[in-house]
């Protein structure tokens, strides 16, 4: 079974620009989450997702959003770019949410 | 908001001794999560435990959770090169949030 998957693996922007990063799950998991992960925050919960539904929404400004399409796999966008947003963004995906959660292997996001 | 305490953050073992990472946490939850990860990789699933008293063990790691010490250890038994990296704790609010300890990042020497 092909794991997570995440798309760019590599992004470097400038402050001010928007992103858009996309995860497909492991196929048949309905459940996607998305972490961000940087040195001095460590790992942070943004958002995770349900049969397309924003479950739950961590402690992050408006300019981070996400969505789910019918076939589970999610994207997140950054709008308005700032320095701090640049951290390895990770996305994991489990049959349902309180399970094990798999992660994929990260889009390492510069701002510069 | 729940928050998880993780301790030690460094650890430096000896090849072949046996070694605890604790993790504590602060509101009820029976819901946890053991990861690793390499230096520039994602994480790694290791244990998930999701009862009060659960035990898992894999080759030389084994995670145990008590609930109402708010406590899950993490035990390395005879350590060896190849565990090197960061391990982290993790529980899950009933609102499918998971929130991580800092992580303990552990070298093993010979």
């Amino acid at each position: 079974k092909a794991g997570v998957t995440q798309t760019p693996r590599y992004l470097i922007k400038t402050r001010g620009q928007q992103v858009t990063l996309s995860c497909s799950p492991i196929s048949g998991h309905r459940s996607v989450s998305w972490y961000q992960q940087t040195p001095g925050q460590g790992l942070q919960f943004l958002f995770e997702y349900f049969s397309e539904t924003q479950r739950n929404k961590g402690n992050f400004p408006g300019r981070f959003s996400g969505r789910q399409f019918s076939n589970s796999r999610s994207e997140m966008n950054v709008s308005t770019l700032e320095l701090g947003d640049s951290a390895l963004y990770l996305c994991a995906s489990s049959l349902v949410g309180h399970r094990a959660q798999y992660f994929g292997p990260g889009t390492r996001l510069t701002v510069l | 908001e729940l928050k998880v305490e993780q301790n030690p953050l460094f650890l430096s073992m000896q090849e072949g001794k046996n070694y605890t990472i604790y993790c504590n946490y602060s509101t009820t939850s029976d819901r946890l999560y053991w990861y690793r990860q390499d230096p520039g990789k994602s994480l790694e699933s290791l244990f998930v435990l999701l009862s009060n008293g659960a035990v898992k063990q894999e080759g030389r790691l084994m995670a145990s959770l008590d609930t109402k010490a708010r406590l899950s250890t993490l035990h390395i038994t005879a350590a060896v090169h190849d565990l090197s990296a960061t391990y982290f704790c993790a529980f899950m609010s009933n609102d499918y949030k998971l929130s991580f300890g800092a992580g303990t990042t552990v070298t093993v020497r010979a």
